[in-house]
């Protein structure tokens, strides 16, 4: 089984700061890496799909890299509506999806 | 545009098996691209994947959840089911439905919480 590990798993930080998660595979997973962004008591919220493809109406302050085993999501400039937690997936597989732990992005 | 809508008991026993049907709108079950998901999420904590199954009837479950999981499918009404057997507080949780395969992975229900209390 496929394993991703995601840090860091809480990020501090204030509105206008550029902010990096790193998601990691335990195998090589190509480019069917996906990100999501969660708010409370709503279903999580799709913003890139096969590692660095935008999702329609997501805004473009959020950016995606990586392939293979190594992959980061980026929001260059933070703002308010952006505090949530995110969440990578792999879906290497049509068969089986896996989940990062999530990283919570609070205001510092 | 595909819509997903989960329904079932809100509160389910210690004990006994936990039952949820995914609905689908907007597209066929029946296609051949694409596999039909469960995924739930305890409260505070991440996403867990549980199961899927393809229109046909094969069916792939996560292994740590696999002696309690049953996912079945209903092609006459575009359904497909989750039943979860002997649960405990542990199962408490929003549980979502949503379609495997594809380049984006964009199609979710918006999830129904389940509480296993007595």
């Amino acid at each position: 089984d496929i394993q991703m590990t995601q840090s860091p798993s809480t990020l501090s930080a204030s509105v206008g700061d550029r902010v990096t998660i790193t998601c990691r595979a335990s195998q090589s997973i190509s480019s069917w890496l996906a990100w999501y962004q969660q708010k409370p008591g709503k279903a999580p919220k799709l913003l890139i799909y096969m590692a660095s493809s935008l999702e329609s109406g997501v805004p473009s302050r959020f950016s995606g890299s990586g392939s293979g085993t190594e992959f980061t999501l980026t929001i260059s400039s933070l703002q308010p509506d952006d505090f949530a937690t995110y969440y990578c997936q792999e879906y290497n597989s049509y068969l089986t999806w896996t989940f990062g732990q999530g990283t919570k992005v609070e205001i510092k | 545009q595909l819509q997903l809508q989960e329904s079932g008991p809100g509160l389910v026993k210690p004990s006994e098996t936990l039952s949820l049907t995914c609905s689908v709108s907007g597209g066929s079950i029946s296609s051949n691209t694409y596999y039909w998901g469960w995924i739930r999420q305890p409260p505070g904590k991440g996403l867990e994947w549980i199961g899927s199954i393809y229109y046909s009837g094969s069916t792939y479950y996560d292994p740590s959840l696999k002696s309690r999981v049953t996912i079945s499918v209903d092609t006459s009404k575009n359904q497909f089911s989750l039943k979860l057997s002997s649960v405990t507080a542990a199962d408490t949780a929003v549980y979502y439905c949503a379609r495997q395969g594809g380049a984006a992975p964009r199609y979710w229900g918006q999830g129904t919480l389940v509480t296993v209390s007595s």
